[in-house]
């Protein structure tokens, strides 16, 4: 059975700041995706990994993909306080989509 | 504009009775899902579909039951069988050609609330 796990489940950081936060899956799988999900809002795609390697960057945001390691990280560089939200991320298998936790980001000014 | 439509937004449920939510969407989507997700918490599968006429239970089915008779809908009733629906409720499709799935893209979303 797949299953994702996310940590942190819960991150306070100060604007500035660097993290990171990891995904970790269960079984093979190429394709993983991150969701971030403001409160009381529906889920908007952020990143779609396709291969092992992958690494694709929006902003502040970064997202990688070691699928040797069933590994992925978000990486938030500067962190703005726009930032704060839920992170979510997903993976493909056995013709469903599973997903993490979810991260609760928090940016203090 | 393509995308996938939830209806209602808000939804409140007497005890004991049965509600259908709405879900539609103009992606040419082959695969739509139905996630739950309780205050705080993650998104758990309750149904899924590759094929129209066809959908398999996730990890939370009981008290719930779908249909697929078009490409387009896929619409979610709760049960009175389902002890406790409050909870907000996600749809969401996908791309599915020869058993590779793309990116899934969500509705807006429907909060059910007992009363």
């Amino acid at each position: 059975e797949l299953k994702v796990e996310q940590n942190p489940l819960f991150l306070s950081m100060q604007e500035g700041k660097n993290y990171t936060i990891y995904c970790n899956y269960s079984t093979t799988s190429d394709r993983l995706y991150w969701y971030r999900q403001d409160p009381g809002k529906s889920l908007e795609s952020l990143f779609v990994l396709l291969s092992n390697g992958a690494v694709k960057q929006e902003g502040r945001l970064m997202a990688s993909l070691d699928t040797k390691a069933r590994l992925s990280t978000l990486h938030i560089t500067a962190a703005v306080h726009d930032l704060s939200a839920t992170y979510f991320c997903a993976v493909t298998g056995a013709q469903k989509l599973v997903f993490g936790q979810g991260t609760r980001l928090t940016i203090n000014p | 504009d393509g995308g996938i439509t939830q209806s209602p937004k808000y939804l409140f449920r007497k005890e004991g009775q049965n509600v259908t939510l709405s879900c539609e969407q103009n992606l040419n989507h082959d695969a739509m899902y139905w996630y739950r997700q309780d205050p705080g918490q993650g998104l758990r599968l309750i149904y899924y579909s590759q094929i129209v006429n066809d959908f398999q239970k996730g990890d939370i089915a009981e008290g719930y039951s779908v249909s697929r008779e078009k490409k387009e809908s896929f619409p979610l009733t709760v049960t009175s069988a389902q002890k406790n629906p409050t909870a907000f409720y996600l749809c969401a499709s996908s791309i599915d050609r020869t058993g590779v799935y793309t990116e899934a893209f969500f509705g807006q979303g429907t909060r059910l609330t007992v009363v």
